[in-house]
């Protein structure tokens, strides 16, 4: 089985409606991110947990929110999606222990499409 | 602050070429670097990391050697393959920012037979 799973895979929708995309992760790691991917810009960095509570903005955290409902779930929620939105998501987790270099393990990836 | 700036894409290749892909950064602290691969269709896979300068990193045949005085980690594999074709990311993280990585925006990578 997948040590980070992520639902939907794949979600086309409308401008305007409320999306929300899940991270499941067996990992045990307490630290969570979620990024976009766009042709030509790499990964950037939405939202990052530490843990059930702390939650932190990342370089383009506009347009969207998160939920940590547990160690092992972070929700990505676009509370009204607009086509710019369009992308491939992904969600990754880190071990915060003592020689892991920060090493992030991804998801499958959500791929996104807002019409 | 913290960059990482790849060589554009796509690089085409014929199986068993040489391959490089240059990487270089710039942080404000002492990074970790790493390079990811990203398959058709798939998420991101950790393909080999560096920790401190003149580290060598490698994984299935890639290499890529962490040198501070050029700022520069740049990924090598002798012989490439047809199942090498993907997307590498090349990626830095700096110990006390919360694990987070700056990625570069990927080089795509074409091996024909």
């Amino acid at each position: 089985d997948a040590d980070v799973t992520q639902t939907p895979r794949n979600r086309i929708t409308k401008t305007g409606k409320r999306i929300m995309l899940e991270c499941s992760q067996t990992k045990g790691h307490d630290r969570m991110y979620w990024y976009r991917q766009d042709p030509g810009l790499g990964l950037r960095l939405i939202y990052y947990s530490f843990d059930v509570k702390d939650i932190n903005k990342g370089e383009i955290s506009d347009g969207y929110s998160v939920s940590r409902q547990a160690q092992a779930k972070f929700s990505l929620s676009l509370e009204s999606a607009i086509p710019n939105q369009t992308a491939l998501y992904f969600c990754a987790t880190s071990d915060n222990r003592q020689g892991s270099y920060n090493e992030q393990f991804f998801g499958p990836g959500t791929r996104l499409t807002v019409l | 602050g913290n960059s990482v700036t790849q060589m554009e894409g796509p690089v085409t290749l014929s199986e068993e070429a040489f391959l490089t892909i240059n990487c270089t950064y710039t942080a404000t602290g002492y990074p970790s670097l790493f390079w990811y691969v990203q398959y058709p269709g798939e998420g991101l896979q950790l393909l080999l990391k560096a920790t401190k300068a003149d580290d060598k990193g490698s994984n299935k045949g890639f290499e890529a050697t962490y040198r501070k005085e050029t700022t520069s980690f740049h990924l090598e594999k002798g012989s490439v393959q047809v199942s090498d074709s993907a997307v590498y990311f090349c990626a830095l993280s700096v110990t006390g920012t919360a694990s987070k990585l700056t990625f570069g925006t990927g080089t795509r990578l074409q091996v024909t037979l």
